[in-house]
């Protein structure tokens, strides 16, 4: 089955710095690729997706970047803000397969 | 639109017995999913139910299994259990997966004593 690895397990930025969280996947056949983000005791939440069909994807500070010759995908997080500290998950999974497998997450901590 | 329900939320179990957790995913999902959460092993895959049918599986003992019924109500079973059962058990519903956003319910607090 798909195996997605994540780094870092923790990360910590000054406000306004922009944070990157990485994730390699194993199964070349993989092609969605969310992220979700968990706030304390809170539920995990879609925060932006990307499909194999696109390299790149954008939605205000967050983007989304993908290589599917490297298998791997990326978080960028531009002018972070102390809101923006939780636990973020990659994942991936096959068309038409809900196999989603998520990465071990990344916390990140924003410092005001 | 009401969203992912698990019931119960919190739960207290003693080594050896078993235990019954149910998810009902937002109305017109076919997949549900579950997950275990603890610290430092992120979400961990236990499988996955598709119209009654399990369509995927991951790398969890027998004792844990689950169904699903025909209204897409899910339940996940772990017999016998032990004292690293303790987590977080969340599902996730989706319209019928693959590319699909997945929607998690709140979560099971499982504590095994």
């Amino acid at each position: 089955g798909e195996n997605v690895e994540q780094h870092p397990s923790t990360l910590s930025v000054q406000e306004g710095d922009s944070a990157v969280i990485k994730c390699t996947y194993s199964d070349s056949a993989s092609n969605y690729f969310p992220w979700y983000k968990q706030e304390l005791g809170k539920r995990p939440q879609l925060i932006i997706d990307i499909r194999s069909n696109v390299g790149e994807k954008k939605d205000q500070r967050i983007a989304v970047t993908l290589n599917k010759t490297a298998k791997h995908f990326s978080l960028h997080i531009t002018e972070t803000q102390p809101e923006d500290s939780a636990v973020y998950f990659c994942a991936a999974s096959r068309m038409n397969n809900n196999d989603m497998r998520f990465g071990a997450g990344t916390r990140l901590t924003v410092k005001p | 639109k009401a969203g992912v329900t698990q019931t119960p939320r919190y739960l207290i179990k003693t080594r050896g017995q078993q235990v019954t957790l149910s998810c009902s995913p937002i109305s017109g999902h076919r997949s549900v999913s579950w997950y275990q959460q603890t610290p430092g092993q992120g979400l961990q895959f236990l499988f996955e139910y598709f119209s009654e049918t399990q369509r995927n599986k991951g790398n969890f003992p027998g004792r844990f299994s689950g169904r699903q019924f025909s209204n897409s109500r899910s339940e996940m079973n772990v017999s016998t259990l032990e004292l690293g059962d303790s987590a977080l058990y969340l599902c996730a519903s989706s319209l019928a997966g693959g590319q699909a956003e997945a929607f998690f319910g709140q979560g099971t607090r499982l504590t095994v004593v």
